[in-house]
């Protein structure tokens, strides 16, 4: 299986700072990286998909890049809203994986 | 308006069964890809099986290989799952989740979730 690592595991962080975090993949998955944001008691939400593209609806603070084993999301100013935890996937395998997840937590 | 429900969690021993729904609306299952995913409380989401959007192939980790099943009925556009041997550390939150099109693995709707519990 593919293994997915994202750091940090939590953050703290202001209104209006700029926020990167970082997913790692166990072995090379070309663009197949997927961004999700999770809010307490709620579903996950799509945010990135094929590591760079926006998915409908998402504000375009977030931004992804990345490609063969490393991978950014970035949140170019932090937004009230956006305090959630945050999960990368790979999905270049059918055996889909996900990283440990990473809290924004307000500073 | 795309929606999904998932039912049929509840509390169950160790070694039962149970069987998941997921009735979705403002799409048809069969031109998708579908996929069952969890959380236990208070970890990281899990992936626990897709079927293709054909309907012909099914995929699963290891995690949970032989003892659940996906399915689905597009006649009633509704997506199942069968658990048996339930373990302990089965018990999470169960997400049906529609995958986003084509040949992607991503999921761009999600259920609210169903909670599955297994205790003696």
């Amino acid at each position: 299986d593919i293994q997915m690592t994202q750091s940090p595991s939590s953050l703290s962080a202001s209104v209006g700072d700029r926020v990167t975090i970082t997913c790692r993949a166990s072995q090379t998955i070309s663009n197949y990286l997927n961004w999700y944001q999770q809010k307490p008691g709620k579903a996950p939400k799509l945010l990135i998909y094929a590591a760079s593209r926006l998915q409908s609806g998402v504000p375009s603070r977030f931004s992804g890049s990345g490609s063969g084993t490393e991978f950014t999301l970035t949140i170019s100013s932090l937004q009230p809203e956006d305090f959630a935890t945050y999960y990368c996937q790979q999905s270049y395998s059918t055996l889909i994986t996900f990283g440990g997840g990473t809290k924004v937590e307000i500073k | 308006e795309v929606q999904l429900l998932e039912s049929g969690g509840g509390l169950v021993q160790p070694g039962g069964s149970l069987r998941l729904s997921c009735a979705a609306s403002g799409f048809t299952i069969s031109t998708y890809a579908m996929s069952w995913l969890r959380q236990a409380p208070g970890k990281g989401l899990e992936w626990v099986s897709l079927i293709s959007d054909g309907g012909d192939n099914t995929y699963y980790p290891d995690s949970v290989k032989g003892r659940f099943t996906i399915s689905r009925d597009n006649s009633k556009n509704t997506l199942y799952l069968q658990m048996n041997s339930l373990r302990a550390e089965d018990t999470a939150l169960y997400y049906c989740a529609k995958h986003r099109g084509g040949n992607s693995r991503d999921f761009d709707y999600w259920g609210q979730g169903t909670l599955v519990t297994v205790s003696s």
